[in-house]
């Protein structure tokens, strides 16, 4: 395996189940994002792990949980999504250095995700 | 805060023909400009970046950029375009702060047909 790979690529769920998305990496980066694409709307970044740390939330709701256990590893669990949630969700990774430096995020191939 | 825009929800171009997507920023100190490609249900694929140095930046597939300081613009172009370019763009902006989190635009829609 090379890249970024996401399971799995296609979910569909009711309002009241848990399910959990996953990416894993095989570019040795120490950062890992969480991205949202929903139609007709721009990318939206959703958390950010750096050196396994949740370094940054942007105010989404609790209903989502992300975890990273390790710098190779990044899950979104999913539990009481709304119909509003149906989206494509991007994992992605980088190499953060030293004073900020950063490379390109690499893009996983999405998780399409439809709650009914 | 960081931001890009990118003015036009689709471009359309005929085989063969130059084209341009165009796309401007708005950062505090350098700018850090990437540009993407997705193709239907799939994820993003890096094209190009700017950091520092040759305005014109080479990328994958043939693409290239200008970046223009003046002007804040970092547009896409490609001398002759093919129909399996037909995409959805993305221009981003790396955010501020040590996270190297990216920012991204609204998309445009490139069409090129035969």
């Amino acid at each position: 395996e090379t890249g970024v790979t996401q399971t799995p690529r296609h979910l569909v769920m009711g309002m009241t189940n848990k399910k959990s998305l996953k990416c894993e990496q095989h570019l040795g980066h120490n950062a890992m994002y969480w991205y949202k694409q929903s139609a007709k709307k721009p990318l939206e970044l959703m958390f950010v792990y750096s050196l396994e740390e949740r370094v940054e939330n942007n105010s989404v709701p609790s209903r989502f949980s992300p975890e990273c256990p390790n710098s190779s590893h990044l899950f979104l669990h999913l539990h009481t999504l709304q119909p509003e949630d149906s989206a494509l969700y991007l994992c992605a990774s980088s190499q953060v250095g030293t004073g900020g430096f950063a490379g390109e995020l690499f893009f996983g191939e999405g998780s399409r995700l439809t709650v009914l | 805060a960081q931001s890009v825009a990118q003015p036009e929800d689709q471009v359309n171009v005929a085989e063969g023909n130059p084209l341009t997507v165009k796309c401007t920023y708005s950062v505090s100190g350098n700018p850090y400009l990437f540009w993407y490609v997705q193709y239907p249900n799939r994820g993003l694929q890096f094209l190009l970046k700017y950091i520092t140095g040759d305005n014109l930046v080479k990328g994958s597939y043939g693409f290239e950029a200008e970046f223009n300081k003046s002007q804040t613009s970092f547009h896409l172009k490609k001398p002759s375009a093919l129909v399996s370019d037909s995409a959805l763009y993305f221009c981003a902006v790396r955010d501020s702060g040590n996270t190297g989190k990216l920012i991204f635009g609204q998309g445009t829609t490139l069409q090129v047909k035969p």
